[in-house]
């Protein structure tokens, strides 16, 4: 069965820590997905990569990062989180090939209260 | 840029009714696909349906595409309490990234 987690359901952090939010799938996927999701906004993509140690920007990149060491993980990084990123972050994967290749599978979001 | 946009945002139904989805996009697509996601959770792939073809079945669902009027519909038949949930179109942008609208809002009362 196919399966992505993440780190934790629940994270509450103060302005200006570094956050790490972990991303882990495996189903051997090639393409990894950091998205937030605010009311009103829907979903909004911040990186995405195609393979390990390759990051792409999505559409709202500024302040957040990304890592990809391994092909199975996908790490969200807040430098110095700040209020305004007070969201919920959901990670998704994707195969490149075959069957249903287009199909994105999700974690199930981690909800992110910056104090 | 949200390239699918939902109609209605909100829809609440008795049980045993169908529900209906519009999705509307700007751009050519080469695929539509629907989500559902449940209060607080992930998203859950429903269907999808490639730009050359015109209507898909699932189960209760059915998913019909216009390219011609750049929109999509989902139809879920005789729903049940377990059918709440919020459903999200997405269109590809190429490159296998997804853009989603931002989601239609369904309660079934029973």
């Amino acid at each position: 069965d196919v399966k992505v987690t993440q780190s934790s359901r629940y994270l509450v952090k103060r302005t200006g820590e570094k956050v790490f939010l972990e991303c882990v799938q495996d189903m051997d996927h090639e393409n990894m997905f950091w998205y937030r999701q605010d009311p009103g906004l829907g979903l909004r993509l911040i990186y995405f990569s195609y393979d390990v140690k390759m990051k792409e920007k999505g559409d709202i990149p500024e302040g957040y990062s990304v890592s990809r060491e391994k092909k199975e993980r996908f790490s969200l990084i807040l430098e110095s989180a700040s209020t305004n990123q007070t969201s919920m972050y959901l990670c998704a994967s994707s195969s490149s090939s075959g069957a249903g290749w287009e199909t994105q599978y999700f974690g199930p979001g981690t909800r992110l209260l910056v104090l | 840029s949200q390239q699918g946009e939902e109609d209605p945002q909100a829809l609440s139904i008795q049980e045993g009714e169908n529900a209906t989805m519009n999705c509307s996009y700007k751009t050519s697509i080469n695929n539509l696909q629907w989500y559902r996601q449940n209060s607080g959770r992930g998203l859950v792939h429903l269907i999808l349906i490639r730009s050359n073809e015109r209507e898909k079945h699932s189960g209760r669902l059915r998913v019909t595409l216009d390219t011609s009027k750049k929109s999509s519909s989902l139809l879920i038949t005789a729903s049940r309490a377990a059918d709440t949930a919020s459903y999200f179109c997405a269109t590809d942008k190429g490159a296998q990234k997804l853009v989603f609208g931002q989601g239609t809002r369904l309660t079934i009362n029973p």
